[in-house]
């Protein structure tokens, strides 16, 4: 099992270039989650998904969509890329959206910089 | 989701126990407290939870006090291993995300 998986596993990317960071998980979890961490700011979430077909705006999803077409694909996609953007970006899912004893599991991340 | 309050950081022998506190101290009756901890260049992974009763599992144990506004993740022999960064999460049955704060960086000196 491979859990989750993110591609690719760093990238640097021009100021203004289309890029959309996968995500894909074999769990068959029905939520997903993208993070972006940022050096002493935490984890903080960008978008998320409680069941394919659904998506939702977290606390920092301005620049960034997502799609859920689905269950096992969550790709993110920075239409334009700015530098600000600069940061390594976590995927996570879990069984179920909603419940206060569900686990999250992560992806291994992708480094993005934006020149 | 309440937030929580947890120290930058913390340091501790190798070989020796470790207590990681968080303070919660808005925290519902309902709230359940999570840990989890990131590896370095890794993506986090979950260590353990618990509501009210003290928890054990084959990584750490959790003690929650009994007003449970603070809780404490015990990790009784660190490895170098464990230098982690260590999050304290509370979750609910109403709210669907989980918010990370900056957590503890634990380092282990061998």
């Amino acid at each position: 099992i491979a859990g989750i998986t993110q591609a690719p596993t760093s990238q640097i990317l021009a100021a203004g270039r289309r890029m959309t960071l996968r995500c894909t998980q074999d769990m068959r979890h029905n939520a997903m989650y993208w993070y972006r961490q940022d050096l002493g700011l935490g984890l903080r979430l960008i978008h998320y998904s409680n069941t394919a077909g659904t998506t939702g705006k977290g606390e920092v999803p301005d620049g960034y969509s997502v799609s859920r077409a689905n269950t096992d694909d969550f790709p993110l996609t920075l239409a334009s890329a700015v530098p600000s953007q600069t940061s390594v970006y976590f995927c996570a899912s879990r069984l179920e959206a909603g419940g206060p004893t569900d686990t999250q599991y992560f992806g291994p991340g992708t480094r993005l910089t934006v020149l | 989701d309440a937030k929580t309050t947890q120290p930058n950081s913390m340091e501790s022998n190798e070989e020796e126990p470790v207590h990681l506190p968080c303070n919660h101290s808005t925290i519902s009756g309902t709230d359940y407290i999570h840990w989890y901890r990131q590896l370095p260049s890794q993506g986090p992974e979950y260590v353990i939870h618990g509501l009210t009763s003290n928890v054990n599992n084959r990584m750490a144990s959790l003690a929650i006090a009994e007003d449970r506004k603070s809780s404490t993740l015990i990790l009784h022999r660190a490895t170098l291993r464990d230098a982690a960064v260590y999050y304290c999460i509370l979750r609910s049955w109403t709210g669907n995300q989980f918010y990370f704060g900056t957590g503890t960086s634990l380092t282990v000196i061998p």
